[in-house]
């Protein structure tokens, strides 16, 4: 089946700093998703990206859709404690998750 | 609105017994999805609904794994019998719109199953 392959699989970054972590895959997907989950929760959508090409910003995060529908990033600037979490990108064909990124930011 | 609300929270239970994982979707929403969270295997799609049919259930790993949605405001997944294999965090999530809706997907707290 159709793999997705996330990475960095951990950050650990000082507070301020900015963060990237990008999902590849063999497959085209027709819709990219970044979620966040933390500890003990659901995962929680942070972003949902239709078109090749497209840029998409939820505050501090940024996200693209690749032009080969085969990758996308996030990106999250300046960031803050409560960054904190797992992330997690999505490919829509069947609903296929990356391994997700885990993200520590140090104060 | 309460959000996806799954029962129980924690479930502890011994190889061979049953186990029957609860969802309620958030109202209004056509659209049920369970997912199962290991460490090994990350973050799975096990089956779909869409107003209340079972629409994919490609993902369910095996015949001790059934999944029910007699209503727009429940839906059960049961495992019978359960293996310590089938440990892991299983998510409920609903959404609302035409084919998977995913955009709009919300995902409950999860049930966290141990099979000893």
């Amino acid at each position: 089946g159709q793999q997705l392959n996330q990475s960095p699989q951990s950050m650990f970054i000082q507070e301020g700093e900015d963060v990237s972590m990008n999902c590849t895959s063999s497959s085209i997907f027709n819709t990219w998703l970044w979620y966040k989950q933390d500890p003990g929760e659901g995962p929680v959508l942070l972003i949902a990206l239709y078109k090749a090409g497209e840029l998409t910003s939820n505050g501090r995060l940024t996200a693209q859709f690749g032009i080969t529908r085969k990758d996308s990033f996030l990106n999250i600037s300046a960031s803050i404690p409560s960054d904190v979490g797992i992330y997690f990108c999505a490919g829509v064909n069947d609903m296929r998750f990356g391994a997700g990124t885990r993200l520590t930011v140090k104060p | 609105d309460a959000g996806v609300i799954q029962s129980p929270r924690h479930e502890v239970t011994e190889m061979g017994q049953e186990v029957t994982l609860r969802c309620k979707p958030i109202s209004g929403h056509n659209s049920l999805f369970w997912y199962r969270q290991t460490m090994m295997r990350g973050l799975e799609l096990l089956i779909y609904f869409n107003n209340n049919v079972p629409i994919d259930d490609s993902g369910m790993p095996e015949d001790r794994f059934s999944a029910k949605m007699p209503n727009a405001s429940f839906s059960t997944l049961k495992i019978q019998p359960s293996e310590p294999r089938d440990s892991a965090v299983y998510f409920c999530a609903s959404s609302f719109g035409v084919g998977r809706g995913i955009e709009t997907q919300y995902f409950g707290p999860g049930t966290r199953l141990l099979v000893l």
